[in-house]
């Protein structure tokens, strides 16, 4: 069974501050996605990695794809209060179309 | 162009009611997922149709719970009787397929057993 492990599981920080988010596995997966949920929303895509190594830049939000395609980060720079939110990682594996999703970061920006 | 859509929102129901929760995905979308999601943690599939077959119904719990997508366009779950446990966010999301793609979620309908 394939398992995405999230850490921290949540994350208080002020405004301003930088911040990396995890997300773990001892499988490997053709690519990996990152979603924000916003509360009463469903998750957003944010960015899909594909390459192992690979970074991908969203304005301050850094995404890395682990070399061996087990793992992925995502580094937040000078959070704001808009980037609160629930981050959740989600992996495909082969081609079957199946998501498996991490636990989530649950992550407030204070003003 | 519309987004996923679901109803109801929000329903509360006594335990051992039935409920039942619907989705319109993304017009082309062949692919549409029922997800659970508690709060604060990650959505766990349920089931995954390809147009109007279910491809992985493994982690749907048979007993009470069941789906459809007729005319592999929009989509039922049902749930009957509910249980406390059941109480979560029931989220439906759409894509064309592809493996890695994109889900586009609808806001979730959420449901409170008392």
């Amino acid at each position: 069974t394939q398992l995405l492990e999230q850490s921290p599981q949540f994350l208080s920080i002020q405004e301003g501050e930088n911040l990396t988010v995890y997300c773990n596995s001892s499988s490997v997966f053709s690519s990996l996605q990152w979603y924000r949920q916003e509360p009463g929303e469903g998750p957003v895509l944010l960015v899909t990695v594909v390459t192992g190594g690979e970074v991908k830049k969203l304005k301050r939000l850094t995404f890395q794809f682990g070399d061996a395609r087990k793992d992925s980060s995502l580094h937040i720079t000078a959070a704001q209060p808009g980037d609160t939110g629930l981050y959740l990682c989600a992996g495909a594996g082969g081609n079957t179309g199946k998501l498996i999703f991490g636990q989530g970061t649950t992550l407030q920006v204070k003003p | 162009e519309a987004g996923v859509v679901q109803s109801p929102r929000y329903k509360i129901i006594e335990k051992k009611q039935p409920v039942a929760f619907w989705c319109n995905p993304i017009s082309g979308h062949n692919t549409l997922y029922w997800y659970l999601q508690n709060l604060g943690q990650g959505p766990e599939l349920l089931i995954r149709y390809e147009n109007e077959e279910a491809v992985d119904d493994s982690q749907l719990p048979k007993d009470r719970f069941s789906a459809e997508r007729l005319k592999g366009v929009d989509s039922t779950l049902k749930i009957q009787p509910a249980e406390l446990g059941d109480s979560a966010v029931y989220l439906c999301a759409s894509s064309l397929g592809l493996s890695g793609g994109e889900l586009f979620f609808g806001e979730g309908s959420r449901l409170t057993v008392l």
